[in-house]
């Protein structure tokens, strides 16, 4: 299995532009979330959705939006992208038991210029 | 709220000897408890959890944790380190009492020296 696939790995936007970042995974997971992971700062929340047609805001959900049209995707996108959002993003799933532990992709470095 | 801290930004210790890396928590209700490792450029990997039952709880590579209710605690301890244990270490906690997603605390980078 692929298990969670994050693309791309690295993107540089400039001020102002919008992006979609991409999360897939194969694991028939409901759960699935992004988090951003900043030095110091260890993961925070962004946003989370418990199943298909279903999302929620996290810890630190503006300028960011998500969609849920299937199990498998969860794209996060950015509506216009500022210096604060440069970061390491992470999409992460697991299964609807609260006990699961979540699987995590390796990552989308974004800088914003 | 739900509240992770993880006191030590780093830890340095010695191939061969014990390590513990420290995680105390805060919840209303009862907690479910976890512990991932990030290796550079990677995303996070499951090492082990605390649901309930045994409070000593043994996952990969040879970690295990023991949940203390009384100190609020979830430490993460290896009885002999080694070089490539040398990552990034993250705890998380989830609150029962509510629908409430995981938090992670800031992490602790371990570095074990040869």
């Amino acid at each position: 299995n692929a298990g969670v696939t994050q693309t791309p790995k690295f993107q540089v936007l400039k001020t102002g532009q919008s992006m979609t970042l991409q999360c897939a995974q194969d694991m028939n997971h409901e759960y699935m979330s992004w988090y951003r992971q900043d030095p110091g700062m260890g993961l925070r929340l962004i946003h989370y959705s418990v199943g298909a047609g279903i999302t929620d805001q996290g810890e630190v959900p503006n300028g960011y939006n998500v969609s849920r049209s299937t199990t498998e995707d969860f794209p996060l996108r950015l509506l216009s992208a500022a210096p604060s959002q440069t970061s390491v993003y992470f999409c992460a799933s697991r299964e609807g038991r609260d006990s699961s532990p979540l699987h995590f992709g390796n990552g989308t470095r974004l800088t914003v210029t | 709220a739900q509240s992770v801290a993880q006191p030590e930004d780093q830890v340095n210790v010695a191939e061969g000897n014990p390590l513990t890396v420290k995680c105390t928590y805060s919840v209303s209700g009862n907690p479910y408890l976890f512990w991932y490792v990030q290796y550079p450029n990677r995303g996070l990997q499951f090492l082990l959890k605390y649901i309930t039952g045994d409070n000593l709880v043994k996952g990969s590579y040879g970690f295990e944790a023991e949940f203390n209710k009384s100190q609020t605690s979830f430490h993460l301890k290896k009885p002999s380190a080694l070089v490539s244990d040398s990552a990034l270490y993250f705890c998380a906690v989830r609150d029962l009492s509510g629908n409430t997603p995981l938090v992670f605390g800031k992490g602790t980078r371990l570095s074990v020296i040869a």
